[in-house]
């Protein structure tokens, strides 16, 4: 099993919907989350990042952490076709080297 | 863009053969950091560099290995190169090392093809 699981997609959903993504994760001692963002042939770049337990909203985008159940998510609200992306999970915790899931690929049609 | 740099683009080689991945880093920006990209694996980390030194190795191949040189740019050496190490592979930056909040800032990655 790996450490960090996040279902590859594709994700296919009309502009103007609410989008939910997620991880799981089997590590305990993973602390600090973070979502990044990548689109075709360009490097991932960082979205957002909770530390713990709770939620965090940044404009469309709410990150949710739940360590009891070991689940990460990532809403998109209003969703546009500018969102299609793929976007990976990715998480720290004993070693500050992140481990990344391996992304799911989101198509946001018109 | 991210600030940091990455050449060549594209590298299309043969089995048995050694390609070399060049990086620079953003400016102000200590930590490299190496990482491979497949379908099936995901982004695996590979190795860190700090301020010349390294400090932190992942799933890093025998036959790959990586220096930083004074400048701070960062190479990665592949070699005996087999068809399963088509892939891209990312170079990050970030400003410190061992911090759990630093970000990292990922370079547009080299898309390896080895026939």
């Amino acid at each position: 099993q790996k450490e960090v699981e996040q279902d590859p997609g594709p994700l296919s959903v009309p502009e103007g919907a609410i989008v939910s993504l997620n991880c799981t994760y089997s590590n305990s001692a993973f602390q600090y989350f973070m979502w990044y963002r990548q689109y075709s042939r360009k490097g991932p770049e960082l979205l957002m990042y909770t530390y713990s337990s709770g939620n965090k909203e940044d404009g469309r985008f709410t990150a949710q952490v739940d360590k009891s159940s070991k689940y990460i998510s990532l809403f998109i609200r209003d969703s546009q076709p500018s969102d299609s992306a793929t976007y990976l999970c990715a998480m720290r915790g004993g070693s500050y080297i992140p481990t990344f899931g391996r992304g799911t690929s989101l198509i946001v049609h018109p | 863009d991210s600030g940091v740099t990455q050449t060549p683009k594209h590298l299309i080689t043969a089995t048995g053969q050694r390609v070399t991945l060049r990086c620079s880093p953003r400016s102000g920006d200590l930590s490299v950091y190496w990482y491979q990209q497949s379908l099936d694996q995901g982004l695996q980390f590979l190795i860190q560099y700090y301020n010349g030194e390294e400090r932190a190795k992942g799933n890093i191949l025998e036959r790959f290995s990586a220096q930083q040189f004074p400048d701070l740019h960062s190479e990665l050496n592949l070699s005996s190169l087999e068809l399963g190490d088509s892939a891209l592979y990312f170079c990050a930056s970030s400003v410190v090392s061992g911090s759990m909040t630093d970000t990292q800032y990922f370079g547009p990655g080299t898309r390896l093809t080895v026939l």
